[in-house]
């Protein structure tokens, strides 16, 4: 079976411009979660998408947002990039938003110079 | 707030040597505490989960187990593939499914 699947792997952008990351969960999952990690601080919680809706957010500024479609796929946008950005975004799913356990794809490495 | 604590940060094992990773919390409404395992540059891969107090779960040279107030990752004569940061999250009772992740023990094992 095939694990949640990210896109692109790396991505350089400048400050100011717009970033797009794709996730694609596991077949059958309907929750989506995207997590940023930037280096000393830990997982940081983003966004909960669950059946094409947009469930909870963390605490970041509304220059992060996304959307969830109909497969279930799920696209992270970042506008107006600032330095502080540079971070390894995860993206996570589970079966259902009832679910516990959430699987983790490989991350998407955005570098912001 | 919720607040998850491990300790130690890092840690250096021989080869064969067992030690013990702790990960404290203070939540309320504990919903489930996950483990985790994160290789350099890459996702977190899944361990286990545990809902309550006493609760314990194996795989191979680990073992997990959780009380009202911590939980310890326990690693049984550890091999240089156990190296890896272990990750430690909790999920709480507020119907927002997110988890909250302490820093890290970042583990290496020397053959």
């Amino acid at each position: 079976e095939a694990g949640v699947t990210q896109s692109p792997t790396h991505l350089i952008k400048t400050r100011g411009q717009q970033a797009t990351l794709r996730c694609s969960p596991i077949s059958g999952h309907t929750s989506v979660y995207w997590y940023q990690q930037a280096l000393g601080l830990g997982l940081q919680f983003l966004l909960w998408y669950d059946e094409g809706e947009e469930r909870n957010r963390g605490n970041f500024p509304p220059r992060f947002s996304g959307r969830q479609f109909p497969n279930y796929s799920s696209e992270l946008n970042v506008n107006a990039l600032e330095l502080e950005d540079s971070a390894l975004y995860l993206c996570a799913s589970s079966l259902s938003a009832d679910s516990y356990e959430q699987y983790f794809g490989p991350g998407t490495r955005l570098t912001v110079t | 707030e919720d607040q998850v604590t491990q300790s130690p940060e890092a840690l250096r094992l021989q080869e064969g040597e067992s030690s013990s990773l702790n990960c404290s919390y203070t939540v309320s409404g504990l919903r489930g505490l996950f483990w985790y395992r994160q290789d350099p540059g890459k996702g977190p891969e899944f361990l286990f989960t545990l809902y309550s107090a006493g609760e314990e779960k194996e795989k191979e040279r680990l073992k997990a187990t959780l009380t009202k107030k911590e939980s310890f990752l326990h690693i049984t004569a550890p091999k240089p593939e156990d190296s890896a940061t272990y990750l430690c999250a909790v999920q709480v009772f507020y119907g927002n499914n997110r988890l909250a992740f302490g820093k890290g023990n970042q583990v290496v094992v020397i053959p």
